[in-house]
């Protein structure tokens, strides 16, 4: 079976740094990915994680750690508009990622 | 480029009744899936297609049927409308060799 977990609510203050862990139980791990959703919109994708190691993108830097089937989202310097769900996503062998897991909700309060 | 486009944003259905949920994507990707999204909770897969005339059941597929003719298009048709089905529903599509999915903005659907 697979299973994915995630803590369910974070809330830092603006300019603050907030770490979001992810950790999975998967068949035919390929990769890690992370996206976000503001309330009422879509998902949107932030990230992707094939190898052991940070990735940095911007304000966004995603982590992976297959040999703990852990992986993180850091997000820096953080913004209102930051206040969103976040959904890390394991992939398959064909690097799809067709499971999410239940999501963060982050607030960020000024 | 339109990206993942859903119609309709929002629909009422009552008990019993059938309806189509469309989506389309002009990316030329090969991959496509339907998701629904319950209060709170993550996304869970419905049905998926790898190429068109391929389609395969995902996590939630019951009650839900779809078809993949073209590539641009893979509708979802609930067959006897339930309350249960209430969600908002999410088209998604990627390219084979891809990670990234784009998502449609969704179809928000009430069954009373």
């Amino acid at each position: 079976g697979q299973s994915l977990e995630q803590p369910s609510e974070v809330t830092a203050v603006e300019g603050a740094i907030v770490q979001i862990n992810c950790t999975y139980q998967t068949s035919g791990f390929y990769g890690l990915s992370w996206y976000q959703q503001h309330d009422g919109g879509a998902p949107t994708f932030l990230s992707y994680n094939a190898l052991d190691g940070l990735e940095e993108t911007g304000r966004f830097s995603s982590f992976l750690s297959r040999s703990d089937s852990y992986g993180y989202l850091l997000l820096q310097e953080l913004q209102m508009k930051d206040s969103a769900s976040y959904f890390c996503a394991p992939g398959d062998n064909y690097g799809q990622n067709f499971v999410f897991g239940p999501g963060t909700r982050l607030s960020v309060l000024p | 480029n339109a990206g993942v486009t859903q119609t309709p944003k929002f629909q009422v259905l009552k008990t019993g009744q059938s309806m189509t949920l469309q989506c389309a994507q002009d990316m030329n990707h090969e991959y496509m899936s339907w998701y629904r999204q319950d209060p709170g909770m993550g996304l869970r897969l419905i049905h998926y297609s790898v190429g068109a005339g391929i389609t395969d059941q995902g996590e939630v597929p019951n009650g839900y049927n779809v078809s993949r003719s073209t590539t641009e298009d893979f509708p979802l048709r609930l067959l006897s409308a339930a309350p249960s089905q209430t969600s908002v529903y999410f088209c998604a599509s990627s390219y084979s060799s891809g990670n990234e999915q784009y998502f449609g903005p969704g179809t928000r659907l009430t069954v009373t």
